[in-house]
């Protein structure tokens, strides 16, 4: 089955330890991306991924980073996460990273994480 | 400054209304995505759009270029259509996606 797959989906730490959200496609898309959910502000992206070693921030790219260098794989990881980063975390891909816009998105279930 | 606007916020219908969601955006772009997104579910694409219109059942999508305006309509409502829909775009400039806040949709029997 086509998909992408994030983990962990639900994660509880506390401020300053390391984690890292793993996300994964088995589509061979060119273009992944991650992004913040959060009440009243909707999704937000963090960072996006052309292509392997190919990466760039989105709009709120503070305390994130990422790495591609697998095409399947674009982890997220919170080197020192802190209260505010508190949300729900998508990661998705499309096909193509020309024009990516114009390529269908699918995203991964979703990573509730917790920062205390 | 959000570059993508959607209205209504909230939304109830009772089954078998006709629903227009609207969502305005300020920016040239290369596609409008509308999303779905059911409590506590993840998100799936309903349609992408550049121009005109599309139909998958009783979902209507249709964009406006000039008028940057898109809309989304739901015909025979049913209470499975309730959970959250999301308009995005993507601008002509850069790679990176731009989302409403969306509408919180609840279809009562």
């Amino acid at each position: 089955e086509a998909q992408v797959t994030q983990n962990p989906r639900y994660l509880i730490t506390v401020t300053g330890k390391k984690l890292t959200v793993t996300c994964s496609q088995n589509m061979n898309h060119e273009y992944m991306s991650w992004y913040r959910q959060d009440p009243g502000l909707g999704l937000r992206q963090i960072y996006y991924s052309m292509n392997v070693e190919v990466t760039d921030k989105g709009d709120v790219p503070e305390g994130y980073k990422v790495s591609r260098k697998e095409k399947r794989n674009f982890p997220l990881i919170l080197e020192s996460p802190s209260p505010n980063q508190t949300s729900l975390y998508f990661c998705a891909s499309s096909l193509s990273a020309r024009s990516s816009g114009a390529n269908v998105l699918t995203f991964g279930a979703g990573s509730r994480l917790t920062v205390l | 400054k959000n570059e993508v606007e959607q209205s209504p916020q909230n939304l109830t219908a009772q089954e078998g209304e006709f629903i227009t969601i609207n969502c305005s955006y300020s920016v040239g772009i290369s596609a409008l995505h509308w999303l779905q997104q059911h409590p506590g579910g993840g998100i799936v694409s309903l349609f992408m759009l550049s121009s005109g219109k599309k139909k998958h059942g009783r979902l209507i999508a249709t964009i406006n270029i000039q008028e940057k305006h898109s809309s989304l309509h739901i015909t025979a409502s049913h209470p499975r259509d309730s959970a959250v829909y999301i308009c995005a775009v993507s601008p002509w400039s850069g790679n990176q996606f731009y989302f409403g806040t969306g509408t919180s949709l609840t279809v009562i029997p």
